[in-house]
């Protein structure tokens, strides 16, 4: 069964530029997977960023933005605060109606 | 403003049943599919199961399949997930979402325990 794949962990530094990435491990991610990006705190519900690849949810900075990166979906941050270290999951439509989430990528800011 | 609010989590017994609800408000109810996704303690998000606008059509994961039903009510603007033969590894928060995933509450917890 094709699974989705996240980078278990990344670093960035205070101010920098991260790009996390939301694979398959058959296949290419295209839009047609719909890709949605959550960040979540522990003890919280995960908080929408992004969906359909690339729009913005609502009150979300433009710091994060969504694209497809050759054959994955990305998520960027720019210039990364210390509030932004956190845990953050994708998910694609992988079609029959089904849904599948990444493992997550915690993120640490330092 | 979007509201999704989920109640009915609670202690059960493996093999034990619960019925979730998520009552919806805000948005046009009827004209969206409607998620429920779970996270168990310490772990990832995992899509459990959706439903059409008119409920005829209706998709699970597949440790599910068989003993979930999710359904709807349209006139009362809520979700539901029946949960039968309930395991320990079911427990878990539970989260409703609208069709795209955009759009979550804030869950209620299911503890499947002896």
């Amino acid at each position: 069964q094709t699974v989705v794949t996240q980078e278990p962990s990344f670093s960035v530094s205070p101010g920098g530029t991260v790009t996390l990435t939301c694979g398959l491990t058959s296949g290419s991610v295209s839009t047609s997977y719909y890709p949605a990006w959550y960040q979540q705190t522990p003890g919280l519900a995960p908080r929408t960023l992004i969906y359909a690849t690339n729009t913005r949810s609502f009150g979300v900075p433009d710091r994060f933005s969504g694209s497809i990166l050759g054959n994955k979906a990305a998520l960027t941050i720019t210039g990364a605060q210390a509030d932004d270290e956190s845990h953050y999951y994708c998910v694609l439509f992988m079609g029959g109606g089904t849904w599948m989430f990444g493992g997550g990528t915690k993120l640490t800011v330092l | 403003e979007v509201q999704l609010v989920e109640s009915g989590g609670g202690l059960v017994q493996p093999g034990g049943s619960l019925r979730l609800s998520c009552a919806a408000s805000g948005f046009t109810f009827n004209t969206y599919w409607m998620n429920w996704v779970r996270q168990a303690p310490g772990k990832g998000l995992e899509w459990v199961a959706n439903i059409k606008q008119d409920g005829s059509g209706k998709y699970y994961v597949e440790s599910v399949q068989g003993r979930f039903t999710i359904s709807r009510d349209n006139a009362k603007n809520s979700l539901y997930l029946q949960m039968n033969s309930l395991r320990a590894e079911d427990t878990a928060v539970y989260y409703c979402a609208t069709g795209s995933l955009r759009y979550w509450g804030q869950g209620t917890l299911v503890t499947v325990s002896s």
